[in-house]
């Protein structure tokens, strides 16, 4: 079967260390992959995407990889501050369907 | 200003009564999604539409309905048949037209039984 697995549920960091957050997929032949950001109570928001055929992508302190023979990619966030706080989604589109990772919660204190 | 709504932000369902949320897009998106919540979990989808009166089934429709009448809304009605529906729901759309476009999402509706 299909799964997507993001094998942190929460991740607790100092501020200023880098956050590395990892979404693994099975059963799955993405032609991209994304990252979202949910806040408590709120819908998610789109952060990056990255093809198969990019190896990295980097946006502000944000860098994403996507390695389509381990079927994973790796989610950082450098220097990372308080207000990073949030839960991290990875997703997929399949068939035409997006199918979302459980999420991992990222907490970096001050 | 472009964006997806929800409403109403808070619901509440008494046993034996169907309800219905409201999702509304004005980004002339084709496809549109319905996502459920619970806390602590991840998203899990309930149904989608690519286009105009089509509509396809997510891994846990069963207890739910959707309609798509018209491209801007895409109502999620909660049966009497969902026995547990406590939880957030998301609305999602998506221009399909562009390749590998994100998808936006609502403010969500919570849902709880009385």
């Amino acid at each position: 079967s299909q799964k997507i697995e993001q094998n942190s549920e929460a991740l607790n960091i100092q501020e200023g260390k880098t956050a590395t957050l990892t979404c693994n997929y099975t059963n799955y032949s993405p032609a991209y992959l994304q990252w979202y950001r949910q806040d408590p109570g709120r819908g998610p928001v789109f952060l990056l995407l990255i093809r198969e055929n990019e190896k990295e992508k980097r946006k502000e302190r944000l860098k994403v990889t996507f390695d389509t023979t381990l079927k994973q990619s790796l989610f950082h966030i450098t220097a990372s501050q308080p207000a990073d706080s949030a839960t991290y989604l990875c997703a997929l589109l399949a068939s035409g369907d997006m199918r979302f990772g459980a999420g991992t919660r990222l907490t970096v204190k001050p | 200003d472009g964006g997806i709504t929800q409403s109403p932000k808070y619901l509440f369902r008494k046993e034996g009564q169907n309800v219905t949320l409201s999702c509304e897009q004005n980004l002339n998106h084709d496809a549109m999604y319905w996502y459920r919540q619970d806390p602590g979990q991840g998203l899990r989808l309930i149904y989608y539409s690519q286009i105009v009166n089509d509509f396809q089934k997510g891994d846990i429709a069963e207890g739910y309905s959707v309609s798509r009448e018209k491209k801007e809304s895409f109502p999620l009605t909660v049966t009497s048949a969902q026995k547990n529906p406590t939880a957030f729901y998301l609305c999602a759309s998506r221009d399909r037209v562009i390749a590998n476009e994100k998808l936006f999402f609502g403010s969500g509706t919570q849902l709880s039984v009385l």
